[in-house]
């Protein structure tokens, strides 16, 4: 079935980096843009970071802009967000979705399919 | 950016009730809104898109509407299962905004 799979997560002090990875099953990961979203203990889904399909554009929110990547490797199925100079607010769950694309007259895009998350402490 | 806000930011209602949430966007974004229900230790749901399209496997008590800057989220005859947090998305451009979220708890 399609499925997302987040992995990397864990207890990291501050200034210090983490990679996350979101493992791809049951769908053409390579034909799909990407996107990371966040939730920090006891606030909001805050969006990330986006990366198109192919890789070729890239966006990020600008509380993470300049500090944390995002890539992928299509011939693995896999996502994945390098994350540097970490800071105490990056404290969250950080979840992988699925941005798909559906032409209504117009194009409409939504995340349709979501990872459980992973963990990830930022702390000394 | 276009920034989200949700109103009200919490509810208590009772299973059967009719629920309606409001999203508002600071700039006009068409239809280009989602919705999704988000509940403690699982991965968010895509409610919504398009403003009114029901996504595939979702309840029909869920319906969308608006477009503009104003749109809503209508829950009819809450059931258990549907108390959660719900939160609206613009999908018009990057960065692609959550409103921060309305809690729908049992009263």
């Amino acid at each position: 079935q399609v499925q997302l799979v987040e992995s990397g997560g864990g207890v990291v002090q501050p200034g210090g980096s983490l990679r996350l990875s979101c493992a791809a099953s049951g769908f053409t990961f390579s034909n799909y843009a990407m996107h990371w979203v966040r939730q920090a203990p006891g606030k909001g889904l805050e969006w990330v970071t986006f990366i198109r399909y192919d890789g070729s554009d890239k966006y990020y929110a600008d509380s993470v802009k300049g500090r944390f990547t995002v890539s992928r490797d299509n011939s693995k199925n896999t996502l994945y967000l390098q994350m540097n100079s970490l800071r105490h607010e990056d404290t969250a769950v950080y979840y992988c979705a699925r941005w798909k694309v559906e032409e209504k007259n117009f194009y409409y895009y939504y995340m349709d399919v979501w990872g459980k998350g992973t963990a990830v402490t930022v702390s000394s | 950016d276009i920034q989200m806000t949700q109103s009200p930011s919490s509810l208590s209602a009772s299973v059967g009730d009719r629920v309606t949430i409001t999203c508002r966007a600071s700039q006009s974004i068409s239809n280009y809104l989602n919705w999704y229900q988000h509940k403690p230790g699982s991965a968010p749901n895509l409610l919504i898109y398009a403003a009114s399209t029901l996504q595939s496997g979702v309840p029909s008590r869920f319906s969308g509407g608006g477009s503009g800057t104003d749109f809503t989220l209508t829950i009819n005859s809450l059931q258990p299962e549907d108390f959660a947090t719900y939160y609206c998305q613009h999908s018009s451009r990057t960065p692609f905004t959550f409103g921060p979220g309305t809690k729908v708890a049992i009263k």
